[in-house]
C-alpha cells in the first residue's frame, strides 16, 4: 500500500460525458501528479500541483483540468469524453516539488463507450 | 531528461539474480538515476536511485559505472512477484517530472 488513494477504481461512461477522478496523497506529501496510461502511449505525465498551485504541465488536453484543494487532495476533471480517453489514470504524490521519489496510487480505470 | 536505453524484455529463473541494464550515456553530472517498476496494471513503484555510488536497499542494488554512462539494477533473488516492467529514468534536475519510457519487461519463471 503506497498510501495514495484513488477513487473510483473503475468508471464506465459514455462519450461526451464529464467525470471527476479523485486522489488523496500520502500524509504529509505536498505534490500531486497525474499520469495517463493507455495501451499505445505508455505512461504520460499530465499535470503536477504543489501545495495548491499548478507546478508543471505535460500532455494534458484542454478538455482536461485539475486542481488541488487546501486539504491537498486533488481532482482530475475530464470532459467531452472521447473513446480515446479510455485509459488508466494514476495519481502520485511526493513530499517536495521533485517527484523523483513518488508514490503512486492504484489508478482509476476509465472506459468510455 | 537524459535519454535512457533499456532492453525491451528479459527472462530470469526464480531464485536467480536478475540484472537489468540501462544505458544513459548523455547523463549530466548532477542527474540521478532512478528505477521504478510496474506490475501489470498497478501503479508504478519506486525501487531505488543513485548518483555515482552503488546503492542497496531492501528491494534491490544499483550499480552505476564510474563514468556514469550506464547502470545495472540487481534483484538478488528474483521471485515470480518480481515479474514487471522496470523503468530506468534519469530526470533533468531542472524539472520536477518523471518521464517514463518503454522500460524492460522482466519475466521471472519457475
Amino acid at each position: 500500500d503506497s498510501g495514495v488513494t484513488q477513487t473510483p477504481k473503475h468508471l464506465i461512461t459514455a462519450t461526451g460525458q464529464r467525470v471527476t477522478l479523485r486522489c488523496s496523497p500520502r500524509s504529509g506529501d505536498l505534490s500531486v501528479y497525474w499520469y495517463q496510461q493507455s495501451l499505445d502511449q505508455g505512461l504520460q505525465f499530465l499535470i503536477q500541483y504543489y501545495n495548491g498551485e499548478e507546478r508543471a504541465k505535460g500532455n494534458i488536453l484542454e478538455r482536461f483540468s485539475a486542481q488541488q484543494f487546501p486539504d491537498l487532495h486533488s481532482e482530475l476533471n475530464l470532459s467531452s469524453l472521447e473513446l480515446g480517453d479510455s485509459a488508466l489514470y494514476f495519481c502520485a504524490s511526493s513530499v517536495g516539488i521533485m517527484n523523483t521519489e513518488a508514490f503512486f496510487g492504484q489508478g482509476t480505470r476509465l472506459t468510455v463507450v | 531528461d537524459a535519454k535512457t536505453t533499456q532492453p525491451p524484455s528479459m527472462d530470469c529463473a526464480e531464485g536467480r539474480a536478475a540484472n537489468l541494464p540501462c544505458n544513459h550515456s548523455t547523463i549530466s553530472g548532477n542527474e540521478y538515476v532512478y528505477w521504478y517498476r510496474q506490475i501489470h496494471s498497478q501503479g508504478p513503484q519506486y525501487i531505488i536511485h543513485g548518483l555515482k555510488n552503488n546503492e542497496t536497499n531492501e528491494m534491490a542494488s544499483l550499480i552505476i559505472t564510474e563514468d556514469r554512462k550506464s547502470s545495472t539494477l540487481i534483484l538478488p533473488h528474483a521471485t515470480l512477484r518480481d515479474t514487471a516492467v522496470y523503468y530506468c529514468i534519469a530526470p533533468n534536475s531542472g524539472y520536477s517530472t518523471l518521464t517514463f519510457g518503454k522500460g524492460t519487461m522482466l519475466l521471472v519463471s519457475p
